[in-house]
């Protein structure tokens, strides 16, 4: 069955370092997005992206979070200069339509910023 | 300084027996709800969706209903398994966005 691969499963930076997580959503779908989970707390959306660009962001996605597909397979979180509050789960997910379609998500990349 | 964590409403059942989870959402507008399933060190897992347009649709062993005048939704799972045990979450949207709100989640315990 496929399923959306995230990597690394753990990722240990400094505080300040730029940092890459990265995600391979299933192969025929057309949205991506990525979603984070601080310890003990809701999974908070970041950001939907479709047809090469952001569809939706939310409030957490300021101008230190980026995303990109560099490629016709992956699809990748960036933040700049990581701060301690950035320490979280962070999942990947993708869907095959928009809006009320089924999304199916990774496994996750545990990031702890020091 | 201490970290503060929301505190998971929790529910023990019985194997065998139903379990019903509920969930508050906040916004009027929303008009598409999900409820996820997430167990320990994986990603949400769908489990099934409503619009609003429906007040109850029903899959294998789980039953969602919604209640758009009060805002209240609650995922009902006949005959309890193990392997049911996990955290439950509801989501709700907007039909035609891709932006979706997490609850705070409802663990459940299924005892054998």
């Amino acid at each position: 069955e496929p399923e959306v691969t995230q990597t690394p499963s753990h990722q240990v930076t400094q505080m300040g370092q730029e940092v890459i997580l990265h995600c391979v959503p299933i192969s025929n779908h057309l949205y991506f997005y990525w979603y984070r989970q601080i310890l003990g707390q809701k999974v908070e959306f970041l950001v939907s992206f479709y047809n090469n660009e952001i569809s939706e962001k939310s409030e957490i996605f300021d101008d230190q979070f980026s995303v990109e597909r560099p490629d016709g397979s992956n699809f990748t979180l960036k933040i700049r200069s990581t701060k301690l509050e950035d320490s979280a789960m962070y999942f990947c997910a993708s869907s095959i339509s928009g809006g009320a379609g089924e999304q199916f998500f990774g496994p996750g990349t545990r990031l702890t910023v020091l | 300084g201490e970290s503060v964590g929301l505190h998971l409403p929790t529910l023990s059942v019985q194997e065998g027996d139903n379990s019903i989870i509920n969930c508050a959402y906040s916004n009027s507008a929303s008009d598409y709800f999900i409820w996820y399933k997430q167990e320990s060190g994986k990603g949400p897992q769908f489990i099934i969706d409503i619009r609003s347009n429906m007040d109850k649709r029903q899959g294998q062993r789980v039953t969602v209903l919604l209640n758009k005048t009060v805002k209240h939704l609650s995922l009902q799972i006949a005959a309890t398994q193990p392997g049911d045990s996990a955290v439950y979450f509801c989501a709700e949207g907007a039909n035609t966005g891709n932006q979706f709100y997490f609850g705070t989640g409802t663990s459940l315990t299924v005892i054998p």
